[in-house]
C-alpha cells in the first residue's frame, strides 16, 4: 500500500524558514517523480514543485522560485521542501504527491499545515 | 500554457447521475487529464487518468460508478448512482514540461 506521510508543518513568522518532509513507503521511491502541491484556506489546489527520480531536474511555480527548494533522499525514501523567506500567502496545507511518469498525481499524502503569521 | 476550465458548482440528487466538465483551452485540446476528488476536510484522492479519445484508467479502489469520457476539448467525469459521500470538490489536472496544472475545481452537492 502506497503511503505518503508529511511532517514539519508549523506556525512561522513572515520571513522565516521551514522544512517539510515526506516519508514514502509501499513503492519503489527512487524511480518516480515526486511533487509538492498546496491548498490555501478555502482555495483550490496549486502545484508548487516537482523533482525527477534522481533529483537532477527540478521545477517550481513562479511564486516560489528562489525561495523554495525541493530535494529528495532516495536512500531513505524521503522528499523534502525547504521553504525560505515565507510570506502570508504561503499559508496552506502542503501535500506530498507521487507522480505517474512525469505527469499526473497518482497518490496523495494526507497534508500538513503551514501557517505564516506574526 | 494549458488552461483548464471547470464550472464552480454542480448539484444532483441521491441516486441520480451527474456529468462534470473540464475544458482545455485552444491549442491543447488533445491533452490527457486526470480527475481528483476531495471530500470535505480531507486530502485529495486520484480518480482516473482520461485520454482525448475517452479511454481512461482508474485509481485503486475507484468504483465502477465513476467513469470518464472526452469530446474535443471537453473532458468529462460521470458519476452514477450518487451517494452522499460523493459530495466533494472535483479537480481536473494536466501537465507539461515538468509542471502540473489544476483546474479551479467543481463543488458537487448531492
Amino acid at each position: 500500500e502506497v503511503q505518503l506521510v508529511e511532517s514539519g508543518g508549523d506556525l512561522v513568522q513572515p520571513g522565516g524558514s521551514l522544512r517539510l518532509s515526506c516519508a514514502a513507503s509501499g513503492f519503489t521511491f527512487r524511480i518516480y517523480w515526486m511533487s509538492w502541491v498546496r491548498q490555501a484556506p478555502g482555495k483550490g489546489l496549486e502545484w508548487v514543485a516537482s523533482i525527477k527520480e534522481d533529483g537532477s531536474d527540478k521545477y517550481y511555480v513562479d511564486s516560489v522560485k528562489g525561495r523554495f527548494s525541493i530535494s529528495r533522499d532516495n536512500a531513505h525514501n524521503s522528499l523534502f521542501l525547504q521553504m525560505n523567506s515565507l510570506r502570508g500567502e504561503d499559508t496552506a496545507i502542503y501535500y506530498c504527491a507521487k507522480l505517474r511518469f512525469t505527469n499526473w498525481v497518482e497518490y496523495w499524502g494526507q497534508g500538513i499545515l503551514v501557517t505564516v503569521s506574526s | 500554457q494549458v488552461i483548464l476550465t471547470q464550472s464552480p458548482s454542480a448539484s444532483a440528487s441521491l441516486g441520480a447521475s451527474v456529468k462534470l466538465t473540464c475544458t482545455l483551452n485552444a491549442g491543447h485540446i488533445n491533452h490527457p487529464i486526470a480527475w481528483h476528488q476531495q471530500r470535505p476536510g480531507k486530502g485529495p484522492r486520484y480518480l482516473m487518468k482520461l485520454n482525448s479519445d475517452g479511454s481512461h484508467s482508474k485509481g485503486d479502489g475507484i468504483p465502477d460508478r465513476f467513469s470518464g469520457s472526452s469530446s474535443g476539448a471537453e473532458r468529462y467525469l460521470s458519476i452514477s448512482g450518487l451517494r452522499s459521500e460523493d459530495e466533494a470538490d472535483y479537480y481536473c489536472q494536466t501537465w507539461g514540461s515538468g509542471i502540473q496544472i489544476f483546474g479551479a475545481g467543481t463543488k458537487l452537492t448531492v
